[in-house]
């Protein structure tokens, strides 16, 4: 059964980074894609980038270019996604979410919250 | 602003047939699959169609989706109450993953 388990809620200041893990089970990290996507309150959803492991590359969305870093621990099957220079806008439920073999977006991690505020 | 198109809010009452479309262009969906994920209130997003009209396991089959062109849709038959959610289409364009705005079903 695959499952991913995501840390809990985070307040953060202006300019601060947070780092948010996506632990998977049911599977290896390494063999399917990673996606990561974001939520702001009321609002749709928003991809932020994937790390493809066929590849060993790493896609970072356009608008999160020089904020963002995705990486991976295999040795604890767990996925990270770091997010510098928050801004008030960041405020968002940061979701961690697989592929299954070719099923885009199959399984998702239950969300995290996100709070950016002075 | 979303490259993909939905409707913002769409509406049947129980027993009915909905449609949701999501147009696009020849980047994404005129070239790639659409998938459509199905959003509960405070719940994460559910692979509801994949590659644009099989159904995951354990969807029921009252949800079909299909594609023309760089235009797909979600058909709903059957409304139900807890049909009523955020419906979302996907699709990839240029090694990117888009997301359209959104569609909220209000089940009258």
């Amino acid at each position: 059964q695959v499952q991913l388990v995501q840390s809990g809620a985070e307040v953060k200041k202006p300019g601060a980074a947070v780092k948010v893990s996506c632990k998977v089970s049911g599977y290896t990290l390494t063999t399917l894609s990673l996606h990561w996507v974001r939520q702001a309150p009321g609002k749709g959803l928003e991809w932020m980038g994937n790390f493809d492991p066929e590849d060993d590359e790493t896609i970072y969305a356009q608008k999160f270019q020089g904020r963002v870093t995705m990486t991976v621990d295999t040795s604890t099957a767990t996925a990270y996604m770091e997010l510098s220079s928050l801004k008030s806008e960041d405020t968002a439920v940061y979701y961690c979410a697989t592929e299954w073999f070719g099923e885009l977006c199959a399984y998702w991690g239950q969300g995290t919250l996100i709070t950016v505020s002075s | 602003q979303s490259v993909l198109t939905q409707p913002p809010s769409a509406s049947g009452t129980p027993g009915q047939r909905v449609v949701i479309s999501c147009s696009g262009s020849s980047s994404n969906i005129g070239s790639n699959a659409v998938h459509w994920y199905q959003q509960l209130p405070g719940a994460a997003p559910k692979l509801l169609i994949q590659k644009n009209n099989q159904r995951p396991s354990g969807v029921p089959d009252r949800f079909s989706g299909s594609k023309s062109g760089t235009s797909a849709s979600l058909a709903i038959s059957g409304l139900q109450s807890e049909d009523e959610a955020e419906y979302y289409c996907a699709s990839w364009d240029d090694s990117h993953v888009i997301f359209g705005g959104g569609t909220k079903l209000t089940v009258l």
